[in-house]
């Protein structure tokens, strides 16, 4: 089945806890993205990368970094988080230039104490 | 990208069709309109899209105005199953940033 995969579904940690979310997509897709969702305020871009080795930053991507070693994987690293990255984060995927939609993760609710 | 303009909320009896409205005044020629749902926490899961033609899938029709500058989508026969938040999105495909933006979309809820 095609989809994309994060992992943990669930977390809760302390404030300055180094914590990787990884994401992993199975459809060779280019293009892949991380958002956070936090109340009022929608979804926001955080990174995303066009190919491997090629990341860039989102309109919010203070506090976090990714990585692109190999196409299907890009994991999201907070290497010290603070309890203003509490939030519901998605990763998604999508052929890059293809006139159709992402595939989005079921999402990790992230909870910095 | 485009802005878009979503009512906040709609109710939809169960079995009947959903219209949900989009205003896009803004759109540009090469923008495409993206629809977008989220159930609950879940990720948002892609509807369906068009530029200007009135388009038709399994799940649903958008019917986009001649002038560009609204559209509706349209669940023929609502189910509970059905109640989400739908997001309208106006975007340029290309091989730029492929980032969507949401709005704060409508809550619909299909009622018994």
């Amino acid at each position: 089945e095609a989809q994309v995969t994060q992992n943990p579904r669930y977390l809760i940690t302390v404030t300055g806890k180094k914590l990787t979310v990884t994401c992993s997509q199975n459809m060779n897709h280019e293009y892949m993205s991380w958002y956070r969702q936090d109340p009022g305020l929608g979804l926001r871009q955080i990174y995303y990368s066009m190919n491997v080795e090629v990341t860039d930053k989102g309109d919010v991507p203070e506090g976090y970094k990714v990585s692109r070693k190999e196409k299907r994987n890009f994991p999201l690293i907070l290497e010290s988080p603070s309890p203003n990255q509490t939030s519901l984060y998605f990763c998604a995927s999508s052929f890059r230039g293809q006139m159709g939609g992402y595939t989005f993760g079921s999402g990790t609710r992230l909870t910095v104490v | 990208d485009a802005k878009t303009t979503q009512p906040p909320s709609m109710d939809c009896a169960e079995g009947r069709a959903a219209n949900l409205p989009c205003n896009h005044s803004t759109i540009s020629g090469n923008e495409y309109v993206y629809w977008y749902r989220q159930i609950h926490s879940q990720g948002p899961q892609y509807i369906i899209h068009g530029l200007k033609n009135n388009e038709t899938n399994e799940m649903a029709s958008l019917i986009i105005t001649e002038d560009r500058k609204s559209s509706t989508l349209i669940l023929p026969h609502a189910t509970l199953r059905d109640t989400a938040v739908y997001y309208c999105i106006v975007r340029v495909d290309g091989f730029g940033n492929e980032k969507l933006t949401f709005g704060t979309g409508t809550r619909l809820t299909i009622i018994p």
